[in-house]
């Protein structure tokens, strides 16, 4: 356990569905963010929240959709999803001026779209 | 764009030194992280050079050289469970201190061998 808690661990969704993943931080950090791992490419930035408001969204479709309610939670919304979105989706902490600037990861989600 | 090259594969026996190369090109340069990634887990935080030369941290060293846009991971007396992906990544924007932004390699899948 990191810290940082993603729900759920796996999801396989049809391509008309509807899901959230959830994101929880209970390290006192104060910015959150959302990358997706694919195999064999780096990991790539998807959105940036600081202090519960978005300052980044890396050119993400719109069937993304990003949710900070309060700074110990994220939310991505998921609706019509591609097979190409299948991949695991990190979500990380950090926190304003932290010794070595550091992200603590999640375990992530595997994500299927089908 | 936003680039970093790091080898795909490194293999190594156990009690050995393995060094692992990352070069970068990136639009802003505050520092080079490394993160350690085993298998279905959650990345994890290593190691983070803002300045030249060498930092320590126990069988791990990093080092950086801002002028060859270069840094390596060095691990020594290398251990079974040191078999995992490696990533290094740079912090290429601080929002204005709010909070980090990192760009990460494609990542280095080390395989100990007994």
């Amino acid at each position: 356990e990191t810290g940082v808690t993603q729900t759920p661990r796996h999801l396989v969704m049809g391509m008309t569905n509807k899901k959230s993943l959830k994101c929880e931080q209970h390290l006192g950090h104060n910015a959150m963010y959302w990358y997706k791992q694919s195999a064999k490419k780096p990991l790539e930035l998807m959105f940036v929240y600081s202090l519960e408001e978005r300052v980044e969204n890396n050119s993400v479709p719109s069937r993304f959709s990003p949710e900070c309610p309060n700074s110990s939670h994220l939310f991505l919304h998921l609706h019509t999803l591609q097979p190409e979105d299948s991949a695991l989706y990190l979500c990380a902490s950090s926190l304003t001026g932290g010794a070595n600037y550091g992200y603590t990861f999640g375990s992530g989600t595997r994500l299927t779209v089908v | 764009g936003q680039s970093l090259e790091q080898p795909s594969e490194v293999t190594a026996v156990e009690g050995a030194i393995v060094q692992i190369n990352c070069t970068y090109q990136t639009s802003g340069f505050y520092g080079l992280s490394w993160y350690q990634q085993h298998d279905g887990g959650a990345p994890t935080f290593l190691s983070y050079n803002a300045l030249d030369g060498l930092e320590e941290t126990g069988r791990f060293s990093s080092f950086l050289s801002r002028s060859d846009s270069y840094g390596y991971l060095l691990l020594q007396e290398l251990q079974m469970k040191d078999s995992a992906s490696y990533f290094c990544a740079v912090r290429v924007s601080n929002y204005g201190g709010a909070t980090n932004k990192l760009i990460f390699g494609t990542g280095t899948l080390l395989a100990v061998q007994p």
